[in-house]
């Protein structure tokens, strides 16, 4: 199993549509998650880090669901420059010496369309 | 431009040379990382630095791969004798430890195309 699994997509929605994405994980020691978003042939910028109560940002909102071990991305009113990759990333510190595991996932395609 | 740069954006080499990218963290960034990404996956972990130390390197580094970070500033990967597997886009990224949810920002990276 993949410690940090998502659907790869690619979604297609309508502009204005509410769309979702969720990522499971797989070690239940993991501290921090995060969404990236990705440009194509660009790098990824943190979108937003999720917290386990929840949290919104304009149109995203995050999500934490620690005993099932996934976290979701919503997006409501879908807008054109949506359009990317999202990706899912897992932090687990390990040990005393302050270095923290980082694990992307392999992304979902979001492609939203006129 | 105060982000993480790059050098150099692009990088044709046969199967065989030797390649060395560099990486320029952001200037108060203490940590550094090297990650991978092919096409349609996530970046792959490759090293991390605290300051000049490298304190983990994965197992994806073959020992074709080097990585050094002299001063605790810019950092250097080195590929030797290098492979078509190898084609990658490579990308660094620095953060400041300053609890966990530090950022990692993202430098532009470097693709690198082995023939």
């Amino acid at each position: 199993r993949k410690e940090v699994e998502q659907d790869p997509g690619p979604f297609n929605v309508p502009e204005g549509a509410t769309v979702a994405f969720n990522c499971t994980y797989s070690n239940s020691a993991s501290q921090s998650f995060f969404w990236y978003r990705q440009d194509c042939r660009k790098e990824p910028k943190l979108l937003m880090s999720v917290y386990s109560s929840g949290n919104e940002d304009g149109r995203f909102t995050a999500q934490l669901n620690r005993a099932s071990q996934y976290i979701s991305l919503l997006i409501r009113d879908s807008k054109l420059s949506d359009s990317a990759t999202y990706l899912c990333v897992v932090r687990q510190l390990m040990g005393s010496g302050g270095y923290q595991k980082v694990t992307f996932g392999i992304g979902t395609k979001l492609q939203v369309i006129p | 431009d105060t982000g993480v740069s790059q050098d150099p954006r692009h990088k044709i080499t046969k199967r065989g040379q030797n390649v060395t990218f560099r990486c320029d963290p952001i200037s108060e960034h203490n940590r550094l990382y090297w990650y991978r990404q092919t096409l349609g996956q996530g970046p792959e972990f490759l090293t991390y630095f605290q300051n000049e130390a490298q304190l983990e390197k994965s197992r994806l580094l073959s020992d074709r791969f080097s990585a050094e970070r002299p001063k605790g500033s810019f950092s250097t990967l080195e590929i030797q004798r290098t492979e078509q597997g190898d084609s990658a886009m490579y990308l660094c990224a620095s953060s400041l430890r300053q609890g966990h949810l530090n950022e990692q920002f993202f430098g532009p990276g470097t693709r690198l195309t082995v023939l």
